[in-house]
């Protein structure tokens, strides 16, 4: 049972260039979440999706855009990278809201250069 | 202000103390909270989740909930060096979308 899995783990970006982010889950969760993690910042909610085809807006969505086309995977695309989105990217998913366990990957360490 | 404040440390303790672990929140609404543990360069996992107020314990971890002082902690007794971890409280609600995470308390357990 693999859980949330994260491709790639790491990567080093130029500024301008894009680039996708997978996350897949193996838990038939409805839930799944980006977050990134920056030192002193916690973790900070990008978007999130309720179900498939489903997407939401986080706390700090600007830049970056997310696709639920199938329930088990979900998309975190960067179009144009800046220095700025350099940092920790965490997927997440659980099997319903706030009240509920959230099963994290293990990161996609993004750098802008 | 964040709906979940948590001081992020770090801090530094000797083998065998006992650790305390702090959030306040600001939502009224939040009834579901957590701790967990992340390790350095490795996703958070879920430590402890405790309904509404009060107490629950699990070996030598107690989660501790005053929703009447929106007050969060975490307590570990004979702290191990395994325990060097970030620790990230969180709150969510019934019918919330997210969960809501603090930043993290960086703890070192020196041996």
């Amino acid at each position: 049972n693999a859980g949330v899995t994260q491709t790639p783990k790491f990567r080093v970006l130029k500024t301008g260039q894009s680039m996708t982010l997978l996350c897949a889950q193996d838990m038939n969760h409805e839930y799944m979440y980006w977050y990134r993690q920056d030192p002193g910042m916690g973790l900070r909610l990008i978007h999130y999706s309720v179900g498939e085809g489903t997407t939401a807006k986080g706390e700090v969505p600007d830049g970056y855009n997310v696709s639920r086309l199938k329930k088990q995977n979900f998309l975190l695309g960067l179009e144009s990278a800046a220095p700025s989105q350099t940092s920790v990217y965490f997927c997440a998913s659980s099997y319903s809201g706030g009240n509920t366990e959230a099963f994290f990957g293990q990161g996609t360490r993004l750098t802008v250069v | 202000q964040k709906e979940v404040e948590q001081d992020p440390g770090p801090l530094s303790v000797p083998e065998g103390a006992i650790v305390s672990l702090n959030c306040t929140y600001s939502n009224s609404a939040f009834q579901y909270f957590m701790w967990y543990r992340q390790y350095s360069r490795k996703g958070p996992e879920l430590l402890m989740y405790t309904y509404s107020s009060g107490n629950k314990e699990d070996g030598r971890f107690t989660a501790q909930v005053d929703k009447s002082s929106k007050y969060i902690s975490l307590f570990i007794r004979d702290s191990q060096p395994s325990d060097s971890a970030t620790y990230l409280c969180a709150a969510g609600n019934t019918g919330g979308f997210k969960t809501i995470f603090g930043a993290g308390t960086r703890l070192f357990v020196k041996a």
